[in-house]
């Protein structure tokens, strides 16, 4: 069974459009994040969610909301995409908030055309 | 001055040979350190992680910690090709932000036959 499942592995679509991206975790664990990484590979946090909680909002646009229904999913909702938005996503999970280690999916990869 | 920086790469070792990866970061009152492996395509995967100062051994994995430097090294031993991929530094912030990781550009590593 995959820890931390991320829907779907691949997504093309055009500027304008909106999409979402779904992340499950089966590991039990309380805290949930969304990472992007660009095409240099650096990783940056987007969100975290505790316990259906946002606790972290880095400096995200506004066309970027998270929403998690329960502490096993957090789903990302992208408004109006843009080009610069053309990544892989990545959802991670952790026992709870605090300096522990992060499990990750599989990755998201959007392309925008 | 970037928050989390690695020794620039590509690093190439032979294999056998001990690869070793650094990684400084500023922010002086960090936690936790973590080492991740991300093979080309793939997800980051956790491979060590330190939260004293010293040494702390795992396999062929030994990452290093010096809070007074502000600095975190990773050396693999034996370096096998199956190593080839980039590694990732990442540093849990102090304070109120414990939770959250920020992650250096990344070490590629060739280990070549």
């Amino acid at each position: 069974d995959t820890a931390v499942s991320q829907t779907p592995k691949y997504l093309v679509t055009q500027m304008g459009n909106d999409k979402s991206i779904k992340c499950e975790q089966n590991l039990g664990h309380d805290t949930m994040y969304w990472y992007k990484q660009d095409s240099k590979k650096f990783l940056k946090i987007m969100f975290s969610y505790n316990n259906k909680e946002l606790i972290i909002n880095e400096t995200v646009p506004n066309r970027f909301s998270p929403k998690s229904p329960d502490k096993a999913h957090l789903n990302l909702h992208i408004n109006s995409l843009e080009l610069g938005d053309s990544a892989v996503y990545f959802c991670a999970s952790s026992q709870d908030f605090g300096p522990q280690p992060q499990h990750f999916g599989d990755g998201t990869r959007l392309s925008i055309l | 001055q970037k928050e989390v920086e690695q020794n620039s790469g590509p690093l190439s070792v032979p294999e056998g040979a001990i690869a070793s990866l650094n990684c400084t970061y500023s922010d002086r009152g960090s936690q936790s350190f973590f080492w991740y492996r991300q093979y080309s395509g793939k997800s980051p995967e956790l491979i060590m992680f330190i939260y004293s100062n010293g040494d702390k051994e795992d396999g062929r994995f030994t990452a290093q910690l010096n809070k007074a430097s502000q600095y975190v090294s990773l050396l693999i031993r034996d370096s096998q090709p199956s190593d080839s991929a980039t590694y990732l530094c990442a540093v849990s912030a102090g304070g109120t932000s414990y939770g959250k990781l920020t992650f250096g550009q990344g070490t590629i590593l060739t280990v070549h036959p």
